[in-house]
């Protein structure tokens, strides 16, 4: 399996603009999480998935957030508009269900708002 | 909700010695605590993890305790080598209920040649 992928991986964009970010979940992995990690902050859980249904989006910082995951191979996560201190790393993660021990990361998407 | 602490935040030890990094959790209803590994440039991977019925799980160089009633757990490498550089994050979460893993702040851990 590939694993966990992330695109793009690094993104530059300007304050205001619209960035979009794009994860696929390992095959069958029931679970989807969608992680933020800066020095501040380290890394912090946003939102997450089951079975493609947003289960808990407390971590989304403000309404400029939103994630969707229209199948259970893609999800998105986007910014709109964006601003400087949403610079970050931000990482997609698959697990397979419920007991299952592991949560796969992908590689993160660096985002830098100028 | 649970609450992980990580100590110490940066860690430094010479090639060969050993390197232990702690942590502790608020919610004795936990009961998964995994250990991950993150390089540079990259995603976290896990590298070890115990479940709260067990007190202690090796696999080579590296071993992890548990504390139940402190409610604490460690990450011990032995014969640490110059590759084990990089940053652990210990993490906490309660299995049948509520799927979030929290983390702690993370340790950056150094191996000098």
């Amino acid at each position: 399996d590939a694993g966990v992928i992330q695109s793009p991986r690094h993104e530059v964009t300007e304050m205001g603009q619209e960035v979009t970010l794009r994860c696929k979940p390992i095959s069958g992995h029931d679970y989807l999480f969608w992680y933020r990690q800066t020095m501040m902050r380290g890394l912090e859980l946003l939102i997450y998935f089951n079975n493609n249904v947003p289960i808990d989006d407390s971590g989304m910082p403000e309404d400029r957030f939103s994630a969707k995951m229209p199948n259970a191979s893609f999800s998105t996560l986007k910014i709109q508009p964006s601003e400087p201190r949403d610079s970050a790393v931000y990482f997609c993660a698959s697990r397979l269900e419920l007991w299952a021990d592991t949560q796969y990361f992908g590689p993160g998407t660096r985002l830098t708002v100028l | 909700g649970e609450n992980v602490e990580q100590h110490p935040s940066t860690l430094s030890v010479q090639e060969g010695d050993s390197a232990v990094i702690k942590c502790t959790y608020s919610d004795s209803a936990s009961n998964y605590f995994p250990w991950y590994k993150q390089e540079l440039g990259k995603g976290p991977q896990l590298i070890i993890d115990i479940r709260s019925n067990v007190g202690e799980k090796k696999d080579q160089r590296i071993a992890v305790t548990l504390n139940k009633t402190a409610k604490h757990f460690s990450l011990h490498i032995t014969e640490t080598q110059p590759e084990d550089s990089a940053v652990y994050f210990c993490a906490a979460r309660r299995m049948e209920y509520g799927n979030k893993l929290v983390f702690g702040a993370g340790t950056i851990l150094r191996v000098k040649s």
